[in-house]
């Protein structure tokens, strides 16, 4: 199975950062990945699909790259409802796995 | 707009069976291959299983081959899992997802099961 690589694991940021979050795959995906974002009592809900295409109704401040085994989730200037957990998937083979998530608190 | 209800946890002693059930609605749910993620309390995401739109082909992680069964209803617009021999570290929340191509797709709100004697 392929296994995907959060980083970090937990991060304090206030209303206004930018924050980055990285995925490392153990083998090439291609561009077979997505980013959710849940918040506690939630399903997740997608982010970006495809590594790098917004979902429709996503603000334009969150962003993916990266294909192969390295990518990016990035959130240009963060704000008070995106405090959450972040979880990359790949969906290039199954079983389909996940990264571990990434919490995102309020400094 | 699409709605997946799931719904059919609870407690249940180790060994024994639960069915889960997740009612779909806003979408043409026999267009669609489903899956079931679930959530172990205070962790992180594990794919389960997933079935195509016609129900002719599944798949399962290896933590639950053999003792879980995904099924369809595609006149009842309804995904299934049943679980067997149930143990301690199938203990999660539930998710049904819609699979939309591309790592795309909706996901419900989850339904707790519980093992535990």
């Amino acid at each position: 199975a392929i296994q995907l690589t959060q980083s970090p694991s937990s991060l304090s940021a206030s209303v206004g950062d930018r924050v980055t979050i990285t995925c490392r795959a153990s083998q090439g995906i291609s561009s077979a990945l997505v980013w959710y974002q849940q918040k506690p009592g939630k399903g997740p809900k997608v982010l970006i699909y495809d590594a790098s295409s917004l979902e429709s109704g996503v603000p334009s401040r969150f962003s993916g790259s990266g294909s192969g085994t390295d990518f990016t989730l990035t959130i240009s200037s963060l704000q008070p409802e995106d405090f959450a957990t972040y979880y990359c998937q790949q969906f290039n083979n199954y079983p389909r796995t996940f990264g571990q998530g990434t919490k995102v608190e309020i400094k | 707009q699409v709605q997946l209800v799931e719904s059919g946890g609870g407690v249940v002693q180790p060994g024994r069976s639960l069915r889960l059930s997740c009612a779909a609605a806003g979408f043409t749910f026999s267009s669609y291959g489903m899956h079931w993620v679930r959530q172990a309390p205070g962790k992180g995401l594990e794919w389960v299983a997933v079935i195509t739109y016609d129900g002719s082909n599944k798949l399962y992680a290896d933590s639950v081959n053999g003792r879980f069964t995904i099924s369809r209803d595609n006149s009842k617009n309804t995904l299934y899992l049943q679980m067997n021999s149930l143990r301690a570290e199938d203990t999660a929340v539930y998710y049904c997802a819609n699979d939309q191509g591309s790592g795309r797709g909706y996901w419900g709100q989850g339904t707790l099961v519980t093992v535990s004697s």
